[in-house]
Order: structure tokens, then sequence, then C-alpha cells
């Protein structure tokens, strides 16, 4: 059974900070993985999809890396700013649909 | 207007009661799915449907039960609600063949009491 964990839970950064969230997972026979954002009281918004055979995807500020061989990839948001403040979501798909880590929260200071 | 749209957005119940929630999509999207959150387990799959006649179970299927009444609509019904189902319920939208990226609704907060 795939499990997914984030770590860390929950962290506070200065508002500037370059930062990075981890994801990791079980069982490598994954096809995609993608990060969400969610803020508080609403639904998730997909940031970031990486295919299987792709090893990252950037989106502006946003950078994802995948290692399928060790289970891991990682969220590098560049220069943090106080709206970059929600829960930030890593789901992993395959032979079922999407297996979701517990996420982690992120505050950002001004 | 959302893409994905939920009904209700918020829903206090009796223990016992049958509840239905909807969701709706006007994305054209073939494959639909029912999450539930609940603080510290993050987001589990009840049901998912690759398309009006195909429904399959996902992690946690018991108690719930679903119907799939056109492609744009899927609903997520609670025969005899029980106070461990509150929680945050989620519908969302993907396409066959595209980027396998998941489109949330809003969500429904359900409470049984």
């Amino acid at each position: 059974k795939q499990e997914v964990t984030q770590i860390p839970a929950a962290l506070s950064v200065p508002e500037g900070e370059n930062l990075v969230l981890n994801c990791s997972f079980t069982d490598s026979a994954i096809y995609n993985l993608q990060w969400f954002r969610q803020d508080p009281g609403k639904g998730l918004t997909s940031l970031l999809l990486i295919q299987s055979s792709q090893r990252e995807q950037t989106s502006g500020r946003l950078n994802a890396s995948l290692d399928k061989s060790s289970g891991r990839s990682t969220l590098y948001i560049a220069a943090s700013q106080p709206g970059d403040s929600a829960t930030y979501l890593c789901a992993v798909r395959g032979n079922t649909p999407l297996v979701f880590g517990k996420g982690t929260r992120l505050s950002v200071i001004a | 207007d959302a893409d994905v749209t939920q009904t209700p957005r918020n829903r206090i119940t009796k223990t016992g009661k049958r509840i239905m929630l909807e969701c709706s999509q006007t994305k054209g999207h073939d494959r639909m799915y029912w999450y539930r959150q609940d603080p510290g387990l993050g987001l589990r799959l009840i049901y998912y449907s690759f398309d009006v006649k195909d429904i399959n179970k996902g992690e946690i299927s018991d108690g719930y039960s679903v119907s799939r009444q056109a492609q744009a609509k899927f609903s997520l019904s609670l025969e005899s609600a029980i106070p461990n189902q509150t929680a945050l319920y989620f519908c969302a939208t993907s396409r066959t063949g595209g980027s396998d990226t998941q489109y949330f609704g809003p969500g429904t907060r359900l409470t049984v009491l």
C-alpha cells in the first residue's frame, strides 16, 4: 500500500526566504506526482504535476523535483511571500488514483 | 462560475439521517472523485468513477454510496450518517488522456451530531 509522508508538518519563515518542502513515498511504481496548495477552508489548487519520466517541473517561483528511485520529491519556493502561506500537499498516482500526504502548513511572516 | 461546484457547502445533520452531497462540473471531464479530509489524516479517497458506467471503491468506501447520474454529475450518499463521518468532503475531476491533473471543488463541511 502506497504511503506518502511530508516533512515538516509545519514551517514558519520570514518573507523573502527560499524554502524546500519534502515529500516521500514508499512505492516507486508511480505514474506521476502532484503538488497542491490548500488555503484555509478552501479546496485544493494544483500547482505542479511531474510525470514519472520527468525530473522536475517549474512554474514561476515554484520548482518541483522528482527522484522516483529513491521515492522523494521536493517543492522549492523562491523568495517567499506572505501570500504563499497555505498548506502544501503532495500526492502520488500509481495503479489507483491519488494518495495524499498530510501536508505541510507554511506561514510566511512579513 | 466555478468549474467544479458542490452542494451544500455546509450541512449539519443527526445520527441516522440519510444525506446526499452533490457535485457538478462544467469542465467536460470524464473522471470524477470523492475524497474526505480529516485533521491529521489528510485526504482519503472514498469512491471514483472513470465514466458514467464505471464506479470504483476507494480506500474508505464503507458507509458511503455514489451515483454517477451523468458525465457532469457525481453524488455521494451517506445512508445512515454517524458522528465519525463528520469531515470536509471534496469532489474532484480529471480528464482521460489529459495531464492527469485533478481539479477540486470548494468542499462540503458535514457535521453529524
